[in-house]
């Protein structure tokens, strides 16, 4: 069955230090992958994409993640974290994309970031 | 252009009782799915429609229905609303080009059930 799992529920890191979150899919088709961020009371903004091509994609907000088939992992990365990337972030992935696609989306990792 | 919208934001409404959510896509998409999040189940696939046609169903009871107009405008129905359908409702549409398409998400209905 198509899972994402994304391991850390929570995370805290100082502002100005790096940032990963994990991400880790089942699927067994070639993915559609995606990093959502949420804000409180929002809805979801679209970070990066991956659908094929070059494995490391590049984001707004100076984010980028790398698509590691062989891990079957697509890792979110940010060199220097600002206060304002507090948020939580859902990694996801495109199921039957091509008739009606739906996302498949990991639990969820919210982020604080201490000053 | 302007993104995804959902109305209303805010609803709350009673056990038994049925309620109506409304989506309007981004002018020019023609796909669009609808999403359940609540704190215990996470983000879940409802379905998704695209011209007017249901092509995706998640694994929801019968009480949850949709459906979508010409002007690609959605509307989705819980009937004999439960306690456990309290959520957050998101909409996202999308331009379907054959693969790979992207969902921008609107601001969601949040719905609470007493």
């Amino acid at each position: 069955a198509q899972s994402v799992t994304q391991p850390d529920i929570h995370i805290t890191v100082s502002e100005g230090a790096s940032l990963e979150l994990r991400c880790n899919y089942s699927y067994g088709a070639t993915p559609y992958l995606f990093w959502y961020v949420q804000s409180p009371g929002q809805g979801l903004q679209l970070l990066l994409k991956y659908f094929s091509g070059d494995t490391l994609v590049q984001g707004i907000k100076g984010f980028e993640a790398e698509f590691k088939r062989s891990q079957s992992s697509f890792n979110l990365r940010k060199p220097s974290v600002h206060w304002s990337d507090a948020a939580e972030y859902f990694c996801a992935v495109g199921v039957e994309y091509n008739q009606g696609g739906k996302l498949i989306f990991g639990q969820g990792t919210e982020l604080s970031v201490k000053p | 252009k302007a993104g995804v919208t959902q109305t209303p934001r805010y609803l709350i409404k009673t056990r038994g009782q049925q309620v109506t959510l409304s989506c309007s896509p981004i002018s020019g998409h023609r796909s669009v799915s609808w999403y359940q999040q609540t704190p215990g189940q996470g983000l879940q696939f409802l379905f998704e429609y695209f011209s007017e046609t249901q092509r995706n169903k998640g694994n929801f009871p019968g009480r949850f229905s949709g459906r979508q107009f010409s002007n690609s405008r959605s509307e989705m129905n819980v009937s004999t609303l439960e306690l456990g359908d309290s959520a957050l409702y998101l909409c996202a549409s999308s331009s379907p080009r054959g693969g790979g398409e992207t969902q921008y998400f609107g601001p969601g209905t949040r719905l609470l059930v007493l």
